[in-house]
């Protein structure tokens, strides 16, 4: 139990371009979902916390209107990245939490942009 | 506030031998302590977390950590090192009022034949 996806798992796009990635609980109803950004060998920090139906909250020096973050349902949320530039090349992972999960929260397996 | 300072960025050891990554962390508030693997271009995976219970919790894979709150430690360990443990190790802590996750630098673990 409590899987979550991410789609694509890898993507790469040319400078100036959008592009979009999903984040899926499979079998649970995620009430929050994380964004983190993870560069290469260092640790995850997080970009933003949304909550189905709300705008994401986001953390400080994250750009909201470059990150846009949507938490339509309880199983979906997408992060899409405006107008790509190479410096946006970076390692995106989501998680899940859902009400009854005691702080836990469940990570996706990640999805690498490589931005040209 | 809440941090975690993971002492070592790198930990070598040879197969079979103890495993020791240290955590140590700041909380305001009784904490929630978790450890996480993970393996190259995989996201991250549970191996353990503290939530005021015992404070020994045994994870998967072989792995523990002890809940220190005089050494505001959580170190996490491993008597046998098996070549498949070779990852990147991340300490976390979390307060109790929400889900907000805050993760250590991480540990590369390396595990010598």
């Amino acid at each position: 139990g409590a899987v979550v996806s991410q789609h694509p798992s890898w993507v790469i796009c040319k400078s100036g371009t959008s592009v979009k990635i999903e984040c899926r609980s499979l079998d649970f109803q995620a009430t929050t979902m994380f964004w983190y950004r993870q560069f290469p060998k260092q640790s995850l920090m997080l970009m933003a916390t949304s909550n189905e139906g709300s705008k994401a909250t986001y953390e400080q020096g994250v750009e909201k209107d470059k990150f846009l973050i949507n938490h339509a349902s309880l199983t979906l949320s997408t992060l899409t990245v405006t107008s790509a530039h190479p410096e946006d090349s970076s390692f995106y992972i989501c998680s899940a939490s859902h009400s009854g999960g005691l702080n836990e929260q469940f990570f996706g397996p990640g999805t690498r942009l490589t931005v040209l | 506030a809440q941090s975690v300072t993971q002492l070592g960025s790198h930990v070598s050891v040879s197969e079979g031998a103890l495993v020791l990554l240290r955590c140590n962390y700041s909380s305001s508030v009784p904490p929630y302590l978790f450890w996480y693997v993970q393996y190259p271009n995989q996201g991250l995976q549970l191996l353990l977390k503290y939530t005021s219970a015992a404070t020994l919790v045994k994870g998967i894979n072989g792995f523990e950590a002890e809940f220190k709150k005089s050494e505001t430690s959580f170190h996490l360990t491993k008597p046998s090192a098996h070549m498949s443990d070779a990852a990147e190790y991340f300490c976390a802590v979390s307060d109790n009022a929400g889900n907000m996750l805050t993760f250590g630098g991480g540990t590369r673990l390396m595990v010598k034949p």
